[in-house]
C-alpha cells in the first residue's frame, strides 16, 4: 500500500543535541512538507519541497534544516538552535490538488 | 492575507448532527479541505470541495461553501463516538501551501 512513513514515533532529545526525523513516501509525489503542531494549536509550516534538490522555508524555519536528495525522502533535522522543540511533527506529501497525504507523526520531547 | 479560523470546541450527543464552521480570508483558493485528526495520529483527509461548488455530500458528511462570506462548514449526520476527534479546515491559496485552521475538537457524548 502507498503511503507516508514517519519514524520514530517518539523521540527524546537532550538539550544541545541535533536530532533527525525521517519521512519516506512511496506515492511518487513531487511535493513534501513538514509541519509542527503544538497542543491546542493548528499546524505551522516549517519547510517544504516542490521537487528533488529544492526546498523553501515555511513560516517557522528557524532552528530546523532539511534535505531532499531523493524524491521519496524528506528528513527534518531539529538543531540545537531550536529553543523550544517539544512538539508533534507531521510530514505530508502532495500531487495535484487533491489534498495532502499525512504521515502518522513523530512526537519529540526535550529531556 | 491568509488566515483560517475555527471555533475550538464542539460537544454533541450521539445520534445528533454536528456542524463545524470555518472562515477563510483568501478568495483565490481553488480547493477547500476538511481533515480529521484522532489522538496521537496524523491527519486524514475527510473530504474536499472545489471552489465553484456550493455543496458536496459524501455519506454522512455534507460540506457547504459560501464563497461570498468565505464560510465553509462540515455537517456530520448521526454523529457517533468514533467521530470524536479534531477537525481542521484548510485551503490552498495562490502560494500553493496548505493553510490550516486552528482545529475544532469534537466531543461526542452518549
Amino acid at each position: 500500500d502507498g503511503g507516508i512513513t514517519q519514524s520514530p514515533k517518539y523521540l527524546f532529545r537532550k538539550e544541545g543535541q541535533n536530532v533527525t526525523l525521517s519521512c519516506e513516501q512511496n506515492l511518487n509525489h513531487d511535493a513534501m512538507y513538514w509541519y509542527r503542531q503544538d497542543p491546542g494549536q493548528g499546524l505551522r509550516l516549517i519547510y517544504y519541497s516542490q521537487i528533488v534538490n529544492d526546498f523553501q522555508k515555511g513560516d517557522i524555519a528557524e532552528g530546523y534544516s532539511v534535505s531532499r536528495e531523493k524524491k521519496e525522502s524528506f528528513p527534518l533535522t531539529v538543531t540545537s538552535a531550536q529553543k523550544n522543540p517539544t512538539a508533534f511533527y507531521l510530514c505530508a506529501s502532495k500531487q495535484g490538488n487533491y489534498g495532502y497525504t499525512f504521515g502518522s507523526g513523530t512526537r519529540l520531547t526535550v529531556v | 492575507g491568509e488566515d483560517v479560523e475555527q471555533s475550538l470546541f464542539l460537544s454533541v450527543r450521539e445520534g445528533d448532527s454536528s456542524v463545524i464552521n470555518c472562515t477563510y480570508t483568501d478568495s483565490s483558493s481553488t480547493y477547500l479541505y476538511w481533515y480529521k485528526q484522532e489522538p496521537g495520529a496524523g491527519l486524514q483527509l475527510l473530504t474536499y470541495i472545489f471552489s465553484n461548488m456550493d455543496m458536496k455530500q459524501d455519506q454522512r458528511l455534507t460540506v457547504l461553501l459560501n464563497k461570498k462570506d468565505k464560510h465553509l462548514s462540515l455537517r456530520i449526520a448521526d454523529t457517533q463516538t468514533g467521530d470524536s476527534a479534531i477537525y481542521f479546515c484548510a485551503e490552498i491559496p495562490r502560494t500553493d501551501k496548505l493553510i490550516f485552521g486552528t482545529g475544532t475538537r469534537l466531543q461526542v457524548f452518549p
